[in-house]
């Protein structure tokens, strides 16, 4: 099993540019969950979703759009990005008891 | 808003000491989890407890979830410059908040110096 996979490893945006952030699971888990992580300030969650069809906003979804067509992919869209948005996402994955969650490697953004 | 309160913050240690991370909260949990994550990856979960003073061990890291299930602390012993990382509680199904989504502390980042 690959586990939670994060396409890109890195991008450098610009101002006001879009782009989309890939997450993919293959442990069948229905729980899936976006988070951003800036130094010394912990993981914040962006998005998180229970299942194909059905998401909700977490913390900080402000600039932020998910769709979750299908159990393995949880797509995060950046739309008319700003440098506020500059950090590393983190996608995850997780079984519903005790949510123990699985993580991705990582996608580290910079909005220039 | 729930909040974990992590300490210390930064923590350098020479080689073969023992050292505790502190997790608390003000509020109750229903499962505590602690991850490690080194530069450049994703957290990886270590545990996770669910009783009330649970203790759980992990070769020379031992995890304890406090009796009112608001506190957790991680102690490790004869450090390794392997264990160096961030390390991450997480809180599941506290008060206001699904039992599908975790609170996160801001991290302990331990430094082991051969």
């Amino acid at each position: 099993n690959a586990g939670v996979t994060q396409t890109p490893k890195f991008r450098i945006l610009k101002i006001g540019q879009s782009m989309t952030l890939q997450c993919a699971q293959d442990m069948n888990h229905n729980y899936m969950y976006w988070y951003r992580q800036d130094p010394g300030m912990g993981l914040k969650l962006i998005y998180y979703s229970v299942g194909a069809g059905i998401t909700d906003k977490g913390e900080v979804p402000n600039g932020y759009n998910v769709s979750r067509s299908t159990t393995e992919d949880f797509p995060l869209r950046l739309e008319l990005a700003a440098p506020s948005q500059t950090s590393v996402y983190f996608c995850a994955s997780s079984y519903p008891s005790y949510n123990e969650q699985f993580f991705g490697p990582g996608t580290r953004l910079t909005v220039l | 808003t729930q909040l974990l309160e992590q300490s210390p913050q930064f923590l350098s240690i020479q080689e073969g000491e023992n050292l505790t991370v502190y997790c608390n909260s003000s509020s109750v949990f229903s499962s505590l989890q602690w991850y490690r994550q080194e530069p450049g990856e994703g957290p990886v979960l270590l545990v996770t407890v669910v009783t009330g003073g649970e203790v759980k061990k992990l070769k020379r890291l031992t995890f304890q979830f406090g009796d009112a299930r608001k506190d957790s602390s991680l102690h490790i012993t004869a450090a390794q410059p392997g264990d160096t990382g961030l390390y991450l509680c997480a809180g599941g199904g506290g008060s206001g908040a699904g039992s599908y989504q975790l609170t996160f502390g801001k991290g302990t980042k331990l430094s082991v110096i051969p």
